[in-house]
């Protein structure tokens, strides 16, 4: 099965831009989806497929993909963003499905 | 709305079994799949399986395959995963989640914390 990366940790001054990439050879074939993850709280879906963000989800995030790399962006980052963020997709193997590792984002 | 809403905390010790309940409400239950995921402590989320909630149709990640079993109660909406031979690296929160059309994962349950412990 594939393998998704991510860098394990980011930080980004209140109010600027931060990107968060996911790379693996699945993503060449399909698309990822991202989840926040606060302390102690299930995962929450932000943004998935080539561009749909569920209802409820501030349009600051924002996602994109090209090749092997997805990335998932947050425009005006607020203090509340602070979380893990984790991409997934299917794997190569069909009805498989991986994470990457989660990037730990800090708002300074 | 959409919600599913799953069985409290397990503490279990080696060798023993558990089984998790993923209630849902909110949409008709029979025509998505539930997943299965786990995070173990500061680890990243790990993908189980899944069940077609429909036809009972199960696919399970060979890392559990012979140990997890999926089953569904279509009349109460309500998908289980149970998984046997504990061991204590299966401490872990447990997750079910409702696939969509995009194969994202909304809802997740808020998860079940299920410790191994002698």
């Amino acid at each position: 099965s594939s393998e998704l990366t991510q860098d394990p940790a980011v930080s980004v001054a209140l109010g600027q831009t931060v990107r968060i990439t996911c790379q693996g050879d699945s993503l060449r074939n399909y698309y990822a989806s991202w989840y926040q993850q606060k302390p102690g709280q299930a995962p929450l879906l932000v943004f998935y497929g080539e561009n749909n963000r569920p209802s409820g989800i501030p349009a600051r995030f924002s996602g994109s993909s090209s090749g092997n790399t997805a990335s998932l962006s947050i425009t005006g980052t607020q203090a509340e963003d602070e979380a893990d963020y984790y991409c997934s997709s299917r794997d190569n193997t069909v009805n498989h499905v991986e994470f990457g590792g989660g990037t730990k984002l800090t708002v300074l | 709305q959409v919600q599913l809403v799953q069985s409290g905390a397990e503490v279990k010790k080696p060798g023993a079994s558990v089984k998790v309940s993923c209630k849902s409400s909110g949409y008709s239950f029979t025509n998505y799949a539930i997943y299965w995921m786990r995070q173990a402590p500061g680890q990243r989320l790990e993908w189980m399986g899944w069940i077609n909630a429909g036809n009972g149709i199960t696919k399970y990640s060979q890392r559990f395959q012979g140990r997890v079993t999926f089953t569904r109660d279509t009349s109460a909406s309500t998908a289980y995963m149970e998984l046997r031979s504990l061991r204590s690296e299966d401490t872990a929160v447990y997750y079910c989640a409702k696939v969509g059309n995009s194969d994202e994962f909304d809802p997740w349950g808020q998860g079940t914390l299920v410790t191994v412990s002698s």
